[in-house]
């Protein structure tokens, strides 16, 4: 089962104020990183896949990457647009995705 | 391209009706397919999920079934609706395990 730990629960920016979103596993065979975004009243959206220590991923003003100990999905420039709950959801014992509260992002123009 | 319908899109009921939700896929054969509920400001609940016709797994026990009739139908149903049954129900489908591709969700209250 891997474990994995969101931070911060929530974010405050202003528009075109990039910074990152964390999450933090503990796992020694991690079975991938996952990144999702939920915008209110919708399911959530897949985004990004990570397998291995190093493997970057990007798209739009989005950028995910990974080491061996954590993962950061960073956020450059952002937009209102970009306001949401990215969540970074759990692989349990019986293989399945437990998703959490992950962080909500909050983009003011 | 893939595309999950769902309906209905929102849904009031009473205690003790039944229910019964749809979700249907296009555009993939033999999809993984998943039921999970949120509650208000909550994370996602696995409620079922199917690997394929007729295949059948529970995450939760509940008041809830699931049934796969058909390879890209899935159906949410109870026979008695608790107040505690209301919430976000999300219809996702899977390529692979992980890569999961969700419908546009059913909000139910139950009153």
């Amino acid at each position: 089962e891997d474990q994995v730990t969101q931070s911060p629960e929530a974010l405050r920016l202003q528009e075109g104020e990039s910074s990152s979103l964390n999450c933090s596993y503990t796992v020694s065979g991690l079975r991938g990183l996952f990144w999702y975004r939920q915008d209110p009243g919708k399911g959530p959206e897949f985004l990004f896949t990570l397998y291995s220590a190093g493997e970057e991923k990007e798209k739009e003003r989005l950028k995910a990457t990974l080491t061996k100990k954590e993962s950061f999905l960073h956020i450059t420039a952002p937009k209102p647009e970009d306001s949401a709950t990215y969540l970074c959801p759990e692989v349990d014992a019986g293989n399945m995705l437990t998703f959490g509260g992950g962080t909500r992002l909050m983009v003011k123009p | 391209s893939q595309t999950i319908h769902q309906w209905p899109a929102t849904l009031v009921q009473p205690v003790g009706s039944p229910l019964s939700l749809e979700c249907t896929v296009e555009g993939t054969s033999n999809p993984n397919l998943y039921w999970y509920r949120q509650a208000a400001g909550r994370g996602l609940q696995l409620l079922f999920y199917s690997v394929g016709i007729g295949q059948i797994s529970s995450e939760v026990p509940q008041n809830l079934s699931a049934s796969r009739p058909q390879d890209r139908q899935f159906i949410l149903s109870s026979k008695k609706l608790l107040l505690s049954d209301s919430g976000f129900y999300l219809c996702a489908h899977g390529r692979g395990l992980y890569e999961q591709y969700f419908g546009p969700g059913t909000r139910l209250t139950v009153t």
